[in-house]
């Protein structure tokens, strides 16, 4: 299996821009999860899906942010318009029922200037 | 208050030398914990769960206590290769199972 796959690697935009982060997990995982990374904040959950269903959204930060999961193999999150503090790394992560732990992909990194 | 706060690190240590971190967290609902490894740069990868009655991999020893809500980590004979950020992670179960990472602790070993 190919892992959790992220795209883009880098973002570089300016403020005021749309952003949108891409996510496949891997294949037969039903939950998929985003989070963000930052020094001073840490790693913080934004959202989380099960069965492609939005189960918890407490941790999206305000309305410029949403995210979709269309289908099992595929999810999106959007920032509109971003702000030069929305820069990150942002994540997403799977898991399979009954797995132990998350597996995560390897991030992108948003820099809004 | 943070639902999982950890040492504040960095910790730097000669090559050899036996460290331990410390995590704490808030929730008595916490039903799982995990230790994840954090890379410069690169994704948290799960290094191992933590039992109720402690267990070892290795150089790495986790140990739980859930009176005090504590959980620790042991690295015994450290290596240049286990420099990293070491992350606490909780299941809080009784918010749909969503882990909840504490903040890291950088390790840095030194030859």
């Amino acid at each position: 299996d190919a892992g959790v796959i992220q795209s883009p690697r880098h973002e570089v935009t300016e403020m005021g821009q749309e952003v949108t982060l891409r996510c496949k997990p891997i294949s037969g995982h039903d939950y998929l999860f985003w989070y963000r990374q930052t020094m001073m904040r840490g790693l913080e959950l934004l959202i989380y899906f099960n069965n492609n269903v939005p189960i918890d959204d407490s941790g999206m930060p305000e309305d410029r942010f949403s995210a979709k999961m269309p289908n099992a193999s595929f999810s999106t999150l959007k920032i509109q318009p971003s702000e030069p503090r929305d820069s990150a790394v942002y994540f997403c992560a799977s898991m399979g029922t009954g797995d132990y732990g998350y597996t995560f992909g390897s991030g992108t990194r948003l820099t809004v200037v | 208050r943070k639902e999982v706060e950890q040492d504040p690190g960095p910790f730097n240590v000669p090559e050899g030398a036996t460290v331990a971190f410390n995590c704490t967290y808030s929730n008595s609902a916490s039903q799982s914990f995990f230790w994840y490894r954090q890379d410069c740069r690169k994704e948290p990868k799960l290094l191992m769960s933590v039992y109720s009655s402690g267990n070892e991999d290795g150089r790495f020893t986790a140990q739980l206590n859930r009176a005090s809500q504590y959980i620790s980590l042991l690295i015994r004979d450290s290596k240049l290769s286990d420099s990293a950020t070491y992350l606490c992670v909780v299941i809080l179960y009784n918010q749909g199972g969503k882990l909840i990472f504490g903040q890291g602790t950088e390790l840095s070993v030194k030859p």
